[in-house]
């Protein structure tokens, strides 16, 4: 199974700010999954992200606020923009795995507090 | 479209107790069903997964579920709860036409008693 990192692990950030979500994978992957969970909730996706291609966002998500780019296939990332205290989750990238009936191997998880 | 129902959003069983975590699917084309463990401050790991088959499928840590077509339910089970077993349990539903995709259901907490 691939082994997914993601920086920061967790973050504090001031409202208004932007940050970027990095997700390295050990292999190459054609899927890659942005999902957010919020307090006490369960997972929601946000994209799909496809090397070589524009991210298929979900209903609900927009790329202004969302952006996700997808240089390589090992790697990826999320950006939140102009975050607001609602942006409060935990963001969690995962893969699919090759050869997989649609199993997905997920990252620790990015914990962000907006202030 | 696709939908995933876990009955229960706090199960908590002694140690040693018999572990039964529901969840029923709705999906128009067969399934593919998938339960996730995520411990405090961690990622989500798979426990098991059921795709053709055998409909009683073996996961880690002793769990087990049984996929049931009749019933639209893939019940999680563990004959014998341990301490270690305490956290959030996922069920998600995929299929082959999802693009890869995974619905996950609400959650169910479980809590470990002594």
């Amino acid at each position: 199974s691939a082994v997914i990192s993601q920086k920061p692990s967790r973050d504090i950030c001031q409202r208004g700010t932007s940050l970027t979500i990095q997700c390295q994978v050990d292999s190459q992957v054609t899927m890659m999954f942005w999902y957010r969970q919020q307090p006490g909730q369960s997972l929601t996706l946000i994209a799909t992200a496809n090397q070589g291609s524009e991210a298929t966002y979900e209903s609900g998500f927009v790329i202004d606020k969302f952006p996700i780019s997808r240089p390589n296939l090992t790697f990826s990332t999320l950006t939140v923009s102009n975050m607001s205290p609602e942006d409060s989750s935990i963001y969690l990238c995962s893969v699919r795995d090759r050869g997989s009936h649609n199993e997905q191997f997920f990252g620790p998880g990015t914990r962000l507090t907006v202030l | 479209a696709q939908s995933v129902t876990q009955l229960g959003s706090h199960v908590s069983v002694s140690e040693g107790a018999l572990v039964l975590l529901r969840c029923n699917y709705s999906s128009s084309v067969p399934p593919y069903l998938f339960w996730y463990v995520q411990y405090p401050n961690q990622g989500l790991q798979l426990l098991l997964k059921y795709t053709t088959g055998a409909t009683l499928v073996k996961g880690i840590n002793g769990f087990e579920a049984e996929f049931k077509k009749s019933e639209t339910s893939f019940h999680l089970t563990k004959p014998s709860a341990h301490m270690s077993d305490a956290a959030e349990y996922f069920c998600a539903v995929s299929n082959y036409n999802q693009g890869g995709k995974l619905i996950f259901g609400q959650g169910t907490e479980l809590s470990v008693k002594p």
